[in-house]
């Protein structure tokens, strides 16, 4: 498809198991975001790639959150030890990059709703 | 003063009403900025970007002020279908080696009543 692609849709999971959520992006957007929302909140940055930089990991809430980017495409965010704290709406985001800089709007996935019991 | 502020709302309208939101923001260098708009448990939609006085596109306008650091969304002829939160989002880069971020204002909440 044309836009930002997440899997799964839903994922219900017991406290304390590990989830993988995961991206991709459009084709050609090398800046990829991901941010999480729980229930009534605005959007929580989590993590940032951009080509082949380091990614800025400054908005991951604790180390059981870790991210990679192969291949410079597609992207995975992995909870590990899930707790019901965890529970939300994890979005992605990609974007347009001139030189360095990101450019133009972000566009958004359909995101991933992480259901903790 | 907060990277980007919105009024929460809700703003409760009529049909066929006229609404504007504010955004205000604080770093002045910022070049771009963009509306996005989000229904209950949905992803952000892009809905307008402005990059210099301002852009209209049917029923919406948005407005830049540089001078006082404040975009604005203006909605004519309200419609049902309008309701939604409506999120102001101005790109910041920290420092001239930084990472490039996407603010977010809070959101400002509107409902459109028939």
């Amino acid at each position: 498809g044309a836009g930002v692609s997440q899997s799964p849709s839903n994922k219900v999971t017991e406290k304390g198991k590990d989830v993988e959520l995961r991206c991709d992006p459009i084709s050609g957007h090398t800046a990829l975001y991901w941010y999480r929302q729980s229930l009534g909140q605005g959007l929580e940055f989590l993590i940032y790639f951009q080509g082949n930089s380091a990614p800025d990991k400054s908005g991951l809430p604790s180390d059981r959150f870790s991210a990679e980017r192969t291949g410079g495409s597609v992207s995975t965010l992995t909870i590990q030890r899930t707790q019901q704290e965890d529970s939300a709406v994890y979005l992605c985001a990609s974007s347009l990059v001139n030189g360095v800089l990101p450019i133009g709007p972000q566009h958004f996935g359909d995101g991933t709703r992480l259901s903790i019991l | 003063r907060k990277e980007v502020e919105q009024d929460p709302g809700p703003f409760n309208v009529p049909e066929g009403a006229t609404v504007a939101f504010n955004c205000t923001y604080s770093n002045s260098a910022s070049q771009s900025f963009f509306w996005y708009r989000q229904d209950c448990r949905k992803e952000p939609k892009l809905l307008m970007s402005v990059y210099s006085s301002g852009n209209e596109d049917g029923r919406f306008t948005a407005q830049l002020n540089r001078a006082s650091q404040y975009i604005s969304l203006l909605i004519r002829d309200s419609k049902l279908s309008d309701s939604a939160t409506y999120l102001c989002v101005v790109p910041h880069q920290e420092g001239p080696s930084g990472t490039y971020k996407y603010i977010f204002g809070t959101g400002t909440r509107l409902k459109v009543l028939a």
